[in-house]
């Protein structure tokens, strides 16, 4: 059973459209996360949701909206996709926010051309 | 500013070499955290520490938090290629966010 996933794995558009990935984690965690991996392997916090509540908004386009239907779901949708937005985007989780260890899905490979 | 440093960016080396890693802070850390990502795969935690001056092993690799619990280490033995990875260490300021260092990635050579 797969803890943390992700879907769509590939995702290849084209500029100016508009595309959403959705998480799910059967741990039963509080807590989940996104996070964006650029070429050069930098890992940056996006969003955190506690209880499907946002606690983490770090410097991201507003084209970037996560939701929250329940704790066990995170989903990030992207509105007119740019070519800087091409990234390895993770969702995770952790049992609390804070210091917990953070549990990642596969990632979904983002490519805008 | 809240900000980490982890060095170096590229390790090669030998199989059988020993590797280390190094995270480095200006500001006093609450914990640091490790993980491991294998090429095209996502993040592993590997260990949490959180004492100052602590140790800890996980059969070859080795954990350091330093006594001003502003750095840390990670140290392989004798690499073997399943080592073959970026490891990255996460540092708590305090918040409820880790920070994730630049990372350092490993490749072995046979």
């Amino acid at each position: 059973d797969t803890a943390v996933s992700q879907t769509p794995k590939y995702l290849v558009t084209q500029m100016g459209n508009d595309k959403s990935i959705k998480c799910e984690q059967n741990l039963g965690h509080d807590t989940m996360y996104w996070y964006k991996q650029d070429s050069k392997k930098f890992l940056k916090i996006m969003f955190s949701y506690n209880n499907k509540e946002l606690i983490i908004n770090e410097t991201v386009p507003n084209r970037f909206s996560p939701k929250s239907p329940d704790k066990a779901h995170l989903n990030l949708h992207i509105n007119s996709l740019e070519l800087g937005d091409s990234a390895v985007y993770f969702c995770a989780s952790s049992l609390r926010a804070g210091v917990e260890t953070q549990y990642f899905g596969p990632g979904t490979r983002l490519l805008v051309l | 500013g809240q900000q980490v440093m982890q060095i170096p960016q590229y390790q090669h080396v030998q199989e059988g070499e020993d590797f280390t890693t190094y995270c480095n802070s200006s500001t006093t850390l609450s914990n640091i955290q490790w993980y491991k990502q294998r090429p095209g795969g996502h993040p592993v935690f590997l260990i949490q520490l959180v004492k100052s001056g602590e140790v800890k092993k996980q059969k070859r690799l080795t954990f350091q938090f330093g006594e001003a619990k502003k750095n840390s280490s990670l140290h392989i033995t004798a690499t073997q290629t399943t080592d073959v990875g970026t490891y990255f260490c996460a540092p708590n300021f305090g918040n409820e966010k880790l920070t994730f260092g630049t990372g350092t990635r490993l490749t072995i050579i046979p």
